[in-house]
Parts: structure tokens; sequence; C-alpha cells
């Protein structure tokens, strides 16, 4: 069965501070990755996403992310986090094995403090 | 603007009661799908829509219904057969389902936050 783990639940950082989030995936062929952010009580925004090509993937509000076949994992950083970052984001994988229909990881809310 | 409006924000349902969630869309998308979001669980798939008069289960069907009349429009029910039904509702669409209806991005709406009284 396919299944998306984002292993830290809640991050505190700094503002200024770097920011990564863990993503691993299990599935067996390439799935096709995307970073999601929703700030509180509102719908979710599209980061990236990931479907072939060049690895690291450049996204909107300065976020990008690395695909790492031989560890199963697509993490999202920052080199420099805003109060505005602060919010819960969501990792999703999808594949043909699946009907295409995405699977999301639990979120991880990131605090930042001044 | 495009974009995708849900109905209401807050909902409230007194138990044994069917409620009905709104969602339109202004994209001219194809494909429509209904999450619902818990603490702590991400989000989890009730039913997709891949195009007008056709609709899919997803993982958690059981307990709702839908309907797919017009392209712009997914409305959910939450039927009195759903033992938990509280929870914050989220409708997305993208450009076009078939055998691509994953990987195509997805644009939601501002969600419904269902409350059972």
């Amino acid at each position: 069965a396919q299944s998306v783990t984002q292993p830290d639940i809640h991050i505190t950082v700094s503002e200024g501070a770097s920011l990564e989030l863990r993503c691993n995936y299990s599935y067996g062929a390439t799935p096709y990755l995307f970073w999601y952010v929703q700030s509180p009580g509102q719908g979710l925004q599209l980061l990236l996403k990931y479907f072939s090509g060049d690895t690291l993937v450049q996204g909107i509000k300065g976020f990008e992310a690395e695909f790492k076949r031989s560890q199963s994992s697509f993490n999202l950083r920052k080199p420099s986090v805003h109060w505005s970052d602060a919010a819960e984001y969501f990792c999703a994988v999808g594949d043909r094995s699946n009907d295409y229909k995405l699977s999301f990881g639990a979120g991880t809310t990131v605090t930042v403090r001044a | 603007d495009g974009g995708i409006t849900q109905s209401p924000k807050y909902l409230f349902r007194k138990e044994g009661q069917n409620v009905t969630l709104s969602c339109e869309q202004n994209l001219n998308h194809d494909a429509m799908y209904w999450y619902r979001q818990d603490p702590g669980q991400g989000l989890r798939l009730i039913y997709y829509s891949q195009i007008v008069n056709d609709f899919q289960k997803g993982d958690i069907a059981e307990g709702y219904s839908v309907s797919r009349e017009k392209k712009e429009s997914f409305p959910l029910t939450v039927t009195s057969a759903q033992k938990n039904p509280t929870a914050f509702y989220l409708c997305a669409s993208s450009i076009e389902g078939g055998s691509f209806v994953g990987w195509n991005e997805q644009f939601f709406g501002p969600g419904t936050r269902l409350t059972v009284l």
C-alpha cells in the first residue's frame, strides 16, 4: 500500500533561519510529488511539484525541494524563513498504480518565532 | 476571478440529519474532489469525479454521497450514516481527469467546517 510519511509533526524555527521539512514515501514506481501549504482555516496552496527531470525543483515563496530516489524522499527547504511562513505543510504523492490519486502526509506545522 | 468556492464556511448539524456542502468552480476543470481533514491525519479522499455524470469512491466514502450534474458543481452530502462527521471538508479541482487525475495540480477551495451538535 502507498504511504506518505512526514516525520515531524511540529517544527519551530527563528525568523531568518533555514527550514527543512521531511517527506518520505513508499511506492513501487516513480511517483509524482507535491508540497502544499495551508494557513489556518484555509484551503491548500501548491508550493511546488516534481514529475521528472531535474531532481531539485523551485517553487513559490522561495521554497525548493529535492527528490532523492535512493532515499524515497522529497524534502522541502527554505534558506531564510519569514514570519508569514508559519503554516501547515503537506507532502502529497500520486502514481499510476493508485489511479493517479493523491495520498497526503499527516502534515508538519511550522511556527516562526521572532 | 477564477477559483473554487465552498459554502457555507461553518455548518452545524444535529445528529441524524443529512447536510449538503456546496462546491462550485469556474476554472472549467474536468476533475473535482472532496477531501476530509482531521487533526494529525492529513487529507483523506472521500469522492472524486473525472467528468460530468460520473464519480468514484475514494478511501472513506461510507456515509457520504455526491452528484455531478454540472461541470462546475460537485456537492457533497453528509448523511446520518456517517458516524463521526465533525471535520474540515475541502473541495478541489484539476484541469483534467482520465488517466491524469493525480498529477495535475489540484486547486483547493477555502473549506467548510462541519460540527455535529
